[in-house]
């Protein structure tokens, strides 16, 4: 079965430090990756997508995520917090045999302080 | 160009009640989805659709969801006879094939 964990429910960060929001998954055979981040009563934004190719995925605001294989993990990155990236964000996967139905984490918050 | 839409934005009704909720996906996005976001379940895969077929409602929850798209774009999700536990956040997506998909703002149906 494929399954996503987000092991940390909110992450405190200062602003203009670097910020980590981690991401472990299990699917079978070699995975679609996403993020996503959701802003107080808004739906889901697109951050960024791992298909295949360089381990290392830029996608909007500044954020990246890397991917590892033999960790099967896909954090999310962002060299310098802005109290503007405070929200609500979600790791998704999906297999490549499925269709296309993504799973989701339970979703971490970021909380940057100024 | 317009994003994913989805009408109403809010949706009080009483227990028993039926009710549709809307979804108008990104023209030309071929593949819909279904989810629904609950403080106890987190979000939940409901119903795929390609064009107007739906070749997975593995994630519809009972008998009482249904849902259909018309047209290759408009979809309706209707739950009959509406239970308190179906109180959530119900959110449409929609993409091109594998991509990514891009979300709705949500229907949030409370249930009373």
């Amino acid at each position: 079965a494929q399954s996503v964990a987000q092991p940390e429910d909110q992450v405190n960060v200062a602003e203009g430090n670097p910020l980590t929001v981690k991401c472990t998954y299990s699917v079978s055979g070699n995975p679609y990756l996403f993020w996503y981040v959701q802003y107080p009563n808004r739906g889901l934004q697109f951050l960024l997508k791992y298909i295949t190719g360089d381990n290392l995925v830029k996608g909007s605001y500044g954020f990246e995520a890397e991917f590892n294989k033999s960790q099967t993990s896909f954090h999310l990155k962002k060299p310098s917090a802005l109290v503007s990236d405070s929200a609500l964000y979600f790791c998704a996967v999906r297999g490549r045999s499925n269709t296309g139905k993504l799973i989701f984490g339970q979703g971490t918050t970021l909380q940057v302080k100024p | 160009g317009a994003g994913v839409s989805q009408s109403p934005s809010n949706k009080v009704t009483e227990k028993g009640k039926d009710v549709e909720l809307r979804c108008d996906p990104i023209s030309g996005h071929t593949a819909l989805y279904w989810y629904r976001q609950s403080l106890g379940q987190g979000l939940e895969f409901l119903i795929y659709f390609q064009g107007n077929s739906a070749p997975d409602k593995s994630g519809l929850p009972s008998d009482r969801f249904s849902a259909e798209r018309t047209g290759g774009s408009v979809s309706t999700l209707t739950i009959q006879r509406t239970q308190q536990e179906d109180s959530a956040v119900y959110l449409c997506a929609s993409s091109l094939d594998e991509d990514e998909q891009y979300f709705g703002p949500g229907t949030r149906l409370t249930v009373t």
